[in-house]
C-alpha cells in the first residue's frame, strides 16, 4: 500500500495563482521528497525535507512538514504553464523496507 | 555529467516474446533501482541494488521478471515471456549514499505487449 497520499488527485488554476499540493503519509519518516514528472518523461526530484525540518524553500516552491499530523504540502507560488506536470510525494521511512515509497500523484495543469 | 540512461526508449512486443530492459546509472551511485508506472497501479518498485547486490525484490510480480547487476554501470530487466499485462513504463533510477536519499531517474522505457 502506498504510504504517501496526495491531495487533490487533480488542480487546475490559471497562470499567476499559486498551486497547493498535500500529502499524508501514515508511519514515521526520516524524510519526504517532491518529485515532478512532466507528460511522458522520468520523475525529476525537486526538494527533500528531513523529519526534524519543518519547511523547506526552493525558488518559488515552498514545502512544510508537519510530523505530529503525518502531512506536507507543496506551495508552487506564482505558477506558470510550465508547472504543468503530476507533482509526487515519496516518503523515506525504515518501517518500509528502509526506501522510498511514492503517492499516487496530483496531477497539475497551469491554464496560460 | 550523463543522467541515467535507459534503453531502449520504447518497445512493442508480442505476448511470449522476451523483453530486455537495460539502465546506466549515475557513475558514483550506489542504488539502483527499477520501477514500474501505469494508470492503475501508479509508481511501483520492483527491485533495489545496493553495490550491485540485490536488496529487496519482493515488489517483482513474478518469475517471469528477473534482473540483474553484472557491475556497477549496467543493469537489466528481464522478462519472459512477456504478457498483455506487463505494459507499463518502467523507470530505472540510482542514488547516492542510502537507498531513501534523493533518487534520479530516467527517462523510462514504455513498453506495450500485444
Amino acid at each position: 500500500s502506498q504510504q504517501g497520499e496526495e491531495d487533490p488527485q487533480a488542480l487546475s488554476i490559471q497562470e499567476g495563482e499559486n498551486a497547493t499540493m498535500n500529502c499524508s503519509y501514515k508511519t514515521s519518516i526520516n524524510n519526504l521528497q517532491w518529485y515532478r514528472q512532466n507528460s511522458g518523461r522520468g520523475l525529476v526530484h525537486l526538494i527533500l525535507i528531513r523529519s526534524n525540518e519543518r519547511e523547506k524553500h526552493s525558488g518559488r516552491l515552498r514545502v512544510t512538514l508537519d510530523t505530529s499530523k503525518k502531512s506536507s504540502s507543496l506551495l508552487i507560488t506564482a505558477s506558470r504553464a510550465a508547472d504543468t506536470a503530476s507533482y509526487f510525494c515519496a516518503t523515506g521511512s525504515n518501517n518500509a523496507g528502509n526506501m522510498l515509497t511514492f503517492g499516487g500523484g496530483t496531477r497539475l495543469m497551469v491554464k496560460p | 555529467d550523463a543522467g541515467v540512461i535507459q534503453s531502449p526508449r520504447h518497445e512493442v512486443t508480442e505476448m511470449g516474446q522476451e523483453v530486455t530492459l537495460r539502465c546506466k546509472p549515475i557513475s558514483g551511485h550506489d542504488y539502483l533501482f527499477w520501477y514500474r508506472q501505469t494508470m492503475m497501479r501508479g509508481l511501483e518498485l520492483l527491485i533495489y541494488f545496493n553495490n550491485n547486490v540485490p536488496i529487496d525484490d519482493s515488489g517483482m510480480p513474478e518469475d517471469r521478471f528477473s534482473a540483474k547487476m553484472p557491475n556497477a554501470s549496467f543493469s537489466t530487466l528481464k522478462i519472459q515471456p512477456s504478457e498483455p499485462r506487463d505494459s507499463a513504463v518502467y523507470f530505472c533510477a540510482s542514488s547516492y549514499l542510502a537507498a531513501q536519499e534523493t533518487q534520479y531517474f530516467g527517462p523510462g522505457t514504455r513498453l506495450l505487449v500485444l
